[in-house]
């Protein structure tokens, strides 16, 4: 069965600091890869995908995720972060086409500090 | 256009009563999901309904839990005698069939007490 897993539980930065967190599935077919973000009070929202090609994605908000496929990974970055960027960050993939479901990591908090 | 809406927003129901929860899906989207956010398991796939096609039911925890979506657009997730363990947002989720992107809704706040 596929799983994903996300090693940070709760991030803490300054505003303006680098952005990283990490994001590992497990799955040994094709796989489309999402981020998705819950802004506080707020329901989930598309934030990049990656379905083939370039495995350097861009999405909104000027963050962007690699897909390194020998390390079954799609961390999440983002070169400056913003006090408004706090929130609760979800990586998911879809392995099996047959439903399409998500199966998602357990999330990042995210706290920017102004 | 209009997003994925879910009612009601918040219900509390005390133990071993039946809830009733409900999604609008968007207009032409014909695959619907329902998930269910909780503190111990994080976001799970409970049910996926794609056009006429019988349900995927196989993340439904328990027969306690039922969903049908009526004329390929809205959908009720049923629990049936409401247990603590089942307090959690449940969240709807909408898509088009040639698509992998779903969209979410607010989601409800189910609290059993």
């Amino acid at each position: 069965a596929q799983s994903v897993s996300q090693h940070n539980h709760h991030v803490i930065l300054s505003e303006a600091a680098s952005l990283e967190l990490g994001c590992n599935y497990s799955y040994g077919g094709t796989v489309n890869l999402f981020w998705y973000v819950q802004y506080p009070g707020q329901h989930l929202q598309l934030l990049l995908k990656y379905f083939s090609g370039d495995p350097l994605v861009k999405g909104i908000k000027g963050f962007e995720a690699e897909f390194i496929k020998s390390k079954f990974s799609f961390n999440l970055r983002k070169p400056s972060v913003q006090w408004s960027d706090t929130a609760e960050y979800f990586c998911a993939v879809i392995g099996n086409f047959g439903n399409e479901k998500l199966t998602f990591g357990t999330g990042t908090r995210l706290t920017i500090i102004p | 256009g209009a997003g994925v809406s879910q009612s009601p927003s918040n219900k509390v129901t005390e133990k071993g009563k039946d809830v009733e929860l409900r999604c609008d899906p968007i207009s032409g989207h014909t695959a619907l999901y329902w998930y269910r956010q909780s503190l111990g398991q994080g976001l799970e796939f409970l049910i996926y309904f794609q056009g006429n096609s019988a349900p995927d039911k196989s993340g439904l925890p328990s027969d306690r839990f039922s969903a049908e979506r009526t004329g390929g657009s809205v959908s009720t997730l049923t629990i049936q005698r409401t247990q603590q363990e089942d307090s959690a947002v449940y969240l709807c989720a909408s898509k088009r069939r040639e698509s992998y992107e779903q969209y979410f809704g607010p989601g409800t706040r189910l609290t059993v007490t």
